[in-house]
């Protein structure tokens, strides 16, 4: 079966580093997708990555490890607004986004 | 990115009422929708895939007759909940595909907060 294992929920300071991880199992790869959702919106695109590597976008970067079926979301300075679930899909060879259940962040002053 | 919009925002209606759900792709022609329902933390449940002139692709256990799905333009798929329960109050959220030659992803609408009473 496909499955997308990610923490189901993490606390972190504001103004410290944060890495969520995440791992998956698919059937077929065709790219990994970080969204951010904050309570009561719908998800919100953040990265991706289909090579390995690491991707880097301002305050955040996605790195991938095909091999070893993993990629994990930095969030570097975090701010009170960055607290929202994190959720991590993969699009398997049928072009579909399998979505792990995500990770709740919290973020304390 | 692309743009997509979902309206309305929220619904309040009656048990044994229908409630149609619009997901429109603003700047770009999506030949693939998809539409999702979350429940209260939980994580997205993808209900069907939706493709433009064609039959939409439900996932198992959702039910074709109680979620219609019309696809009938490169811009706009709806969702109709008939005969809604309260069991149907959720969140509801639709996806575009973008276009091939861009980078493969689904962008989100705004969601749709149903509520039957």
């Amino acid at each position: 079966g496909q499955n997308i294992d990610q923490p189901t929920e993490m606390t972190a300071t504001e103004g410290a580093i944060v890495q969520i991880n995440c791992t998956y199992q698919t059937s077929g790869f065709n790219g990994l997708f970080w969204y951010q959702q904050h309570a009561g919106e719908a998800p919100t695109f953040l990265s991706y990555n289909v090579l390995d590597g690491l991707e880097e976008k301002g305050r955040f970067s996605s790195f991938l490890s095909r091999s070893k079926g993993y990629s994990y979301l930095l969030l570097k300075e975090l701010q009170m607004k960055d607290s929202a679930s994190y959720l991590c899909a993969v699009m398997d060879s049928n072009y579909q986004l399998i979505w792990g259940a995500g990770t709740k962040l919290i973020i304390k002053p | 990115g692309a743009v997509v919009s979902q309206h309305p925002s929220w619904v309040i209606c009656k048990s044994g009422t229908s409630v149609k759900i619009e997901c429109r792709s603003l700047d770009f022609q999506a030949t693939t929708m998809f539409w999702y329902r979350q429940f209260p933390k939980q994580s997205l449940m993808l209900m069907a895939t939706s493709n433009e002139g064609s039959k939409a692709t439900y996932e198992q256990g959702v039910e074709k007759d109680k979620f219609l799905i019309n696809h009938a333009s490169l811009t706009l798929s709806t969702l109709t909940v008939t005969s809604a329960h309260p069991e149907d109050s959720s969140f509801y959220i639709c996806s575009a595909r973008v276009p091939p030659g861009e980078m493969e992803t689904q962008y989100f609408g705004p969601g749709t907060r149903l509520l039957v009473l």
